[in-house]
Formats: structure tokens, C-alpha cells, sequence
């Protein structure tokens, strides 16, 4: 069975750096084709992919976050973890991990954690 | 700006069919990913590749594509089907992904 499981804080200050893990069970990322990719979705918007990475430590990211954003994965511990730096309220939103297929699909999706940024 | 495109909302009646368009250029070269997502939860993955369902996702939803357009129909909607859906591929360079900005299905 496989699952995602976001965590991080719930609040950061304007000008903070985020940052999240995804941890995981079920799969490897040491498996080929396997990547894991982070989304997220302002209240009441729509979904937005920001980065994904892959098995082989191939790192894909958001066209317009790509200089706040940074991906890592430790495949011992099963965790993928996301950075975004200069947060600001535009950035409040449900963040989630989802293991992803080849880098064009999402199977299997986390629960999602709301990050707010305020002061 | 996304560089798919979906119409905002669509309605149905029970047990009729419904088709939710995504366009988008990459699209000639991508397949679309489809995506239900109901009120508070995360999404689920209905529809990948050409025309594939996940174990569990009934087989009243399926996938097509023409050109630039690819397409989820619901045929014989359910109640349960109301729900917003996101169209996902990659962009125009194949490098990233993208999603579009979904559209909501309201079942009458």
C-alpha cells in the first residue's frame, strides 16, 4: 500500500523560507520511472505543480517559482523534501506530495497540509 | 499563464453524459491526465495515458484526445461525480508539467 504523508509548519512569516517533507511508504525512489512531485492550491483555486523529482535525481520545477524553489530526496528515509524561499501570502495554500509515474502522472496523492503565510 | 485551458463549469443531469474538454498545444504530443477532486479532499487519478483507469475508478469515465483538445466523459453520471476535474500534462517543452484550471461538474 502506498502513501504520502506532508508535513511542515502551519504558519510562516512573509520573507520565511518554507520548508516541507514528504514522507512516504510503499515504493522506492531508487525504482525507475518513480519521481515524486509537491503541488499546491490556494483556497479555493485551482491546483498548481511546482517540482518533481525522479529516481534517477532528475529535478523538474515551476517555470515561475523555479528561483524560490529547491528538491531533495533522501531515498533512505523514504522522504522527499520541498524549499520555497521568500514566502508571502500569495503562497497560502494546501500543499501536497503525490507519487508520480514517469513524470506524467499523479497515482497516488498525500493528504495535503495548509501552510498560511502572515505576519 | 497555464497553457491548458478548461471550461470553468459544466452541468448534467443524472444518469446523462457529459464530456469536459482540456486544450492546450502540448497536447498534440502529451496525453492529458485527469484528476477528480471533491470539496476538502485531495485529488484522485481517474484517467492517464491514452486511455487507462486506475483499479477503482468506474469505467463510466473515460479519456480521448484530438489534436490540441483531450477529453474525460462521464457516461451516465452519478451523483457522486460532481466534483471539480483537472486536466494535467506537460507544457509546450516537455520539461514541466501543468495543470489547467479545472472545471467543476454539477450533476442536476
Amino acid at each position: 500500500q502506498i502513501t504520502l504523508k506532508e508535513s511542515g509548519p502551519m504558519l510562516v512569516k512573509p520573507t520565511q523560507t518554507l520548508t516541507l517533507t514528504c514522507t512516504f511508504s510503499g515504493f522506492s525512489l531508487s525504482t525507475t520511472g518513480v519521481g515524486v512531485g509537491w503541488i499546491r492550491q490556494p483556497p479555493g483555486k485551482a491546483l498548481e505543480w511546482l517540482a518533481l523529482i525522479n529516481w534517477n535525481d532528475d529535478k523538474r520545477y515551476s517555470p515561475s517559482l523555479r528561483s524560490r524553489l529547491t528538491i531533495t530526496k533522501d531515498t533512505s528515509k523514504n522522504q522527499v523534501v520541498l524549499t520555497m524561499t521568500n514566502m508571502d501570502p500569495v503562497d497560502t495554500a494546501t500543499y501536497y506530495c503525490a507519487h508520480g509515474v514517469y513524470g506524467d502522472y499523479f497515482r497516488y496523492w498525500g493528504q495535503g497540509t495548509l501552510v498560511t503565510v502572515s505576519s | 499563464s497555464s497553457e491548458l485551458t478548461q471550461d470553468p463549469a459544466v452541468s448534467v443531469a443524472l444518469g446523462q453524459t457529459v464530456r469536459i474538454t482540456c486544450q492546450g498545444d502540448s497536447l498534440r504530443s502529451y496525453y492529458a491526465t485527469w484528476y477528480q477532486q471533491k470539496p476538502g479532499q485531495a485529488p484522485v487519478l481517474v484517467i492517464y495515458g491514452k486511455n487507462n483507469r486506475p483499479s477503482g475508478i468506474p469505467d463510466r469515465f473515460s479519456g480521448s484526445s484530438s489534436g490540441n483538445t483531450a477529453s474525460l466523459t462521464i457516461t451516465g453520471a452519478q451523483a457522486e461525480d460532481e466534483a471539480d476535474y483537472y486536466c494535467h500534462s506537460r507544457d509546450s517543452s516537455g520539461n514541466h508539467l501543468v495543470f489547467a484550471t479545472g472545471t467543476k461538474v454539477t450533476v442536476l
